[in-house]
């Protein structure tokens, strides 16, 4: 059982470039979420969808797009990458919501923008 | 001010030593997760608390709701406990939503 699982680990991007970080649950969750982790402070909710078909703005949605493919997946797009967007990016999946459930974490991603 | 303050930022204890880490919150919370972060970034759950307390093996939580407040201890806190924990809560209204700490740095030797 392999939780949620996110790719790729490590990414170096220069400025201007796009990519997508992909993020797979195998626990038939209904939420996910994207984070990202900065120095210095707490965990940031980027996107979140609470069930296949649906999406939300977080906290700092800016410069990100996000798809929720399927109940098992959960995608986040930088279209054009900046800087302030070099962090560790973390995907997340619960089963109801945060309040309620556990919630389970990917590895993370770190991402460095040049 | 933050909405989740977590004191101390940093800890360091020698193993055998019982540990508490603080997490204040100044919203309405439904709900106040602990997580532990080991070096190389994992983020896994510990306790999910909406009131009382929980215990799991040498760690206990607890949170009281009327002074906003949340403790983790760590009983004979041994090496492999070195991670840095945060708190999280779920502000009341705003469903799905975690607002976290910035965590507690904590290393034990031996």
């Amino acid at each position: 059982n392999a939780g949620v699982t996110q790719t790729p680990k490590f990414q170096v991007l220069k400025t201007g470039q796009s990519m997508t970080l992909q993020c797979a649950q195998d626990m038939n969750h209904n939420s996910m979420y994207w984070y990202r982790q900065d120095p210095g402070m707490g965990l940031r909710l980027i996107y979140y969808s609470a069930s296949e078909g649906t999406t939300d703005k977080g906290e700092v949605p800016n410069g990100y797009n996000v798809s929720r493919l399927n109940k098992r997946e959960f995608s986040l797009r930088l279209e054009s990458a900046a800087p302030s967007q070099t962090s560790v990016y973390f995907c997340a999946s619960s089963s109801r919501g945060g309040n309620l459930d556990t919630i389970y974490f990917g590895e993370g991603s770190w991402l460095t923008v040049v | 001010k933050n909405e989740v303050e977590q004191s101390p930022q940093n800890l360091t204890a020698q193993e055998g030593e019982f540990i508490t880490i603080n997490c204040s919150y100044s919203v309405g919370i439904s709900a106040l997760h602990w997580l532990q972060q080991h070096p190389g970034g994992g983020i896994v759950s510990l306790f999910m608390l909406s009131s009382g307390k929980k215990k799991h093996g040498r760690l206990i939580a607890t949170i009281n709701i009327q002074e906003k407040h949340s403790s983790l201890h760590i009983t004979a806190s041994h090496p492999r406990d070195s991670a840095v924990y945060i708190c999280a809560v779920l502000n009341t209204g705003t469903a799905s939503k975690l607002t976290f700490g910035t965590g507690t740095r904590l290393q034990v030797t031996l």
